[in-house]
């Protein structure tokens, strides 16, 4: 199956500092990939949708200012959490869809666990 | 909109008991797909199954078993011979089509005692 990674997979970072999560899609081309939030005992909520080569679009109430979004080429997005605070602490997982096999695939990260202090 | 429910926030069970996850969504969409992910302690999601609103054929895979009835817009889970290691939160979630993001439920943490 396709194999979509995420990297750091852990970080703990001081507040007020910028974190840059990587999405790669190691063995397809990824049109679009999607970020989503879990907040500890929670589910997973969309954060916002990035096309390659366009601008993401975000969800309501998620700051695009503060996490920056940049799907610079067909098998990485990237994500940065701008000036980060402890209220930012959560998991976040990306999901990239492209055509490895058949259609209307999707397929998950492993997540990225964001710490702040 | 879509929406997804997990009624049962979390479950314990005995080993080797049978348990029912349940599922109940909402959307006006004709074409949906619904899955079940399962979210172990580390965090990463596994895939369990994906379901087309076309498809009502109940699906069995070893424990597990899915039953998807349109008619009351529920997709329920059931594991079978319950065993410690499917200890884990079980996500629902719907998906409205090709490209389209996952709506998840609010998932069900599943505790198997030994």
């Amino acid at each position: 199956g396709a194999v979509v990674s995420q990297h750091p997979s852990w970080v703990i970072c001081k507040s007020g500092t910028s974190v840059k999560i990587e999405c790669r899609s190691l063995d397809f081309q990824a049109t679009t990939m999607f970020w989503y939030r879990q907040f500890p005992k929670q589910s997973l909520m969309l954060m916002a949708t990035s096309n390659e080569g366009s601008k993401a679009t975000y969800e309501q109430g998620v700051e695009k200012d503060k996490f920056l979004i940049n799907h610079a080429s067909l098998t990485l997005s990237t994500l940065t959490v701008t000036s980060a605070h402890p209220e930012d602490s959560s998991f976040y997982i990306c999901s990239a869809r492209g055509v490895p096999n058949s259609y209307n695939e999707q397929f998950f990260g492993p997540g990225t666990r964001l710490t702040v202090l | 909109a879509q929406k997804v429910t997990q009624a049962q926030t979390e479950i314990s069970v005995v080993e080797k008991e049978d348990v029912t996850l349940d599922c109940v969504y909402e959307t006006r969409d004709t074409t949906y797909y619904l899955f079940w992910y399962k979210q172990p302690p580390s965090g990463e999601l596994v895939f369990l199954i994906r379901r087309n609103s076309f498809d009502e054929q109940n699906e069995i895979s070893g424990r597990y078993s899915w039953n998807f009835q349109k008619s009351t817009s529920s997709f329920n889970f059931t594991i079978t011979a319950s065993q410690v290691v499917d200890s884990a939160v079980y996500f629902c979630a719907l998906k409205r089509g090709y490209g389209q993001n996952f709506v998840f439920g609010p998932g069900t943490r599943l505790s198997v005692l030994p």
